[in-house]
């Protein structure tokens, strides 16, 4: 079935490097890739998302790249700080079939 | 203005209870979802409704029931709670058809942290 991969399940980084968290998909008909970032007790939400169209989008201190060909994509933040820290989750989805599969999350801790 | 709110926020009752939780959008979408968040912060789905019709059913104990009454309400009914229903149940919401090209964003609910004791 279906099937989204993402690591690492935790990230430590010293508050101004930068943070990766990878994620693979399973099916090649995935059109939409969002990422979700969830505080503690929080609802998750939306930080970013790219579509199978683009192979990369950025928003002030966060980039999603997407590889179709590889069937990965990455979330990347620069310059992190201590508000960054959360659990977050890649997901695909594919437009008309109402599935979203979400990865396993990465919880990242900005240390101080 | 809240976009998806949900009812109660915590729940916490004995094995072999029949409880329910409640979950409104306001932003006029058509696609509503139950997702099931474990202790190990698994997001997984368990339904999706469009327009009132059940669309997606992953596996979940026919214990579970969902409840559609109009597509900006899906409510969430659970017989003879067990022990392992114990998690953070989030409602969410999406502009999806079958005829969209690309998924969309979901909106995500504040959640419902179920306890069966």
């Amino acid at each position: 079935g279906e099937n989204v991969e993402q690591h690492p399940s935790t990230l430590s980084v010293q508050e101004g490097d930068s943070a990766v968290i990878k994620c693979t998909y399973s099916d090649s008909a995935s059109n939409y890739f969002p990422w979700y970032k969830q505080e503690l007790g929080k609802r998750p939400q939306l930080i970013i998302d790219i579509r199978s169209n683009v192979g990369e989008k950025k928003d002030q201190r966060i980039a999603v790249t997407l590889n179709k060909t590889a069937k990965h994509f990455s979330l990347h933040i620069t310059e992190t700080q201590p508000e960054d820290s959360a659990v977050y989750f890649c997901a695909a989805s594919w437009g008309g079939t109402y599935k979203y599969i979400f990865g396993t999350g990465t919880r990242l801790k900005v240390l101080a | 203005d809240t976009a998806v709110s949900q009812t109660p926020k915590y729940l916490v009752t004995q094995m072999g209870n029949d409880k329910s939780i409640k979950c409104e959008q306001n932003l006029g979408h058509d696609t509503m979802y139950w997702y099931k968040q474990d202790s190990k912060k698994f997001l997984k789905i368990m339904f999706s409704y469009n327009n009132k019709e059940l669309i997606i059913n992953e596996t979940v104990p026919n214990r579970f029931s969902p409840k559609s009454p109009d597509k900006a309400h899906l409510n969430l009914h659970i017989n003879s709670l067990e022990l392992g229903d114990s998690a953070v149940y989030f409602c969410a919401s999406s502009q999806e058809s079958t005829l969209s090209l690309f998924g969309n964003e979901q909106f995500f609910g504040p959640g419902t942290r179920l306890t069966v004791l």
